[in-house]
């Protein structure tokens, strides 16, 4: 089986932009939750997405957002992007949300000048 | 609430050395043990799990047991490789109410060995 896809790996945005990243899961998973990753603040839980609702949200301002689609594919999308926002932005499936653990892609790395 | 304290490191040590990464957590509910590996450049990858008290996880010669009387989970390896290096982290998850669909990480342990 195919492992977690994200893309694009890297992206480097201007400060104000918005920026969208995709997130695939593993084939049959539909399960999938975001996290930001920042050497200041370690791995934050962003949102976690089940059958195309947003299911649990982290302490994120409503700058980012998230939404899944019917094939259980996710993208997030940034907002008026701020220098902070630099960050690895991993994505995670899971079969379903009784299976506890969490399969990650290999991240996409946002840069923001 | 939900936490995870790991040392944070950085661990460094000599090839075939004894490895101890401590971790110790605190679950409202019953939570699920987890230890994360991050190699530069990559993703997280699931190393080992433990799902309720007493039970051991191990993959690959590392080791961890679910310890709910002193809330703790442990990573062990009795002898390491230079492929180790890497960052480590404990996590846990919590099937209780809101908590569903999220891992609770550590800080993360930077692993590095030397031949």
């Amino acid at each position: 089986k195919a492992g977690v896809t994200q893309t694009p790996r890297y992206l480097i945005k201007t400060r104000g932009q918005q920026v969208t990243l995709s997130c695939s899961p593993i084939s049959g998973h539909r399960s999938v939750s975001w996290y930001q990753q920042t050497p200041g603040q370690g791995l934050q839980f962003l949102f976690e997405y089940f059958s195309e609702t947003q299911r649990n949200k982290g302490n994120f301002p409503g700058r980012f957002s998230g939404r899944q689609f019917s094939n259980s594919r996710s993208e997030m999308n940034v907002s008026t992007l701020e220098l902070g926002d630099s960050a690895l932005y991993l994505c995670a499936s899971s079969p379903d949300r009784i299976t506890y653990e969490q399969y990650f892609g290999p991240g996409t790395r946002l840069t923001v000048t | 609430g939900n936490s995870v304290t790991q040392m944070e490191g950085p661990v460094t040590l000599s090839e075939e050395a004894f490895l101890t990464i401590n971790c110790t957590y605190t679950a409202t509910g019953y939570p699920s043990l987890f230890w994360y590996v991050q190699y530069p450049g990559e993703g997280l990858q699931l190393l080992l799990k433990a799902t309720k008290a007493d039970d051991k996880g191990s993959n690959k010669g590392f080791e961890a047991t679910y310890r709910k009387e002193t809330t703790s989970f442990h990573l062990e390896k009795g002898s390491v490789q230079v492929s180790d290096s890497a960052v480590y982290f404990c996590a846990l998850s919590d099937i209780g109410g809101s908590t569903l669909g999220r891992l609770y990480f550590g800080r993360g342990t930077q692993l590095t060995v030397w031949p």
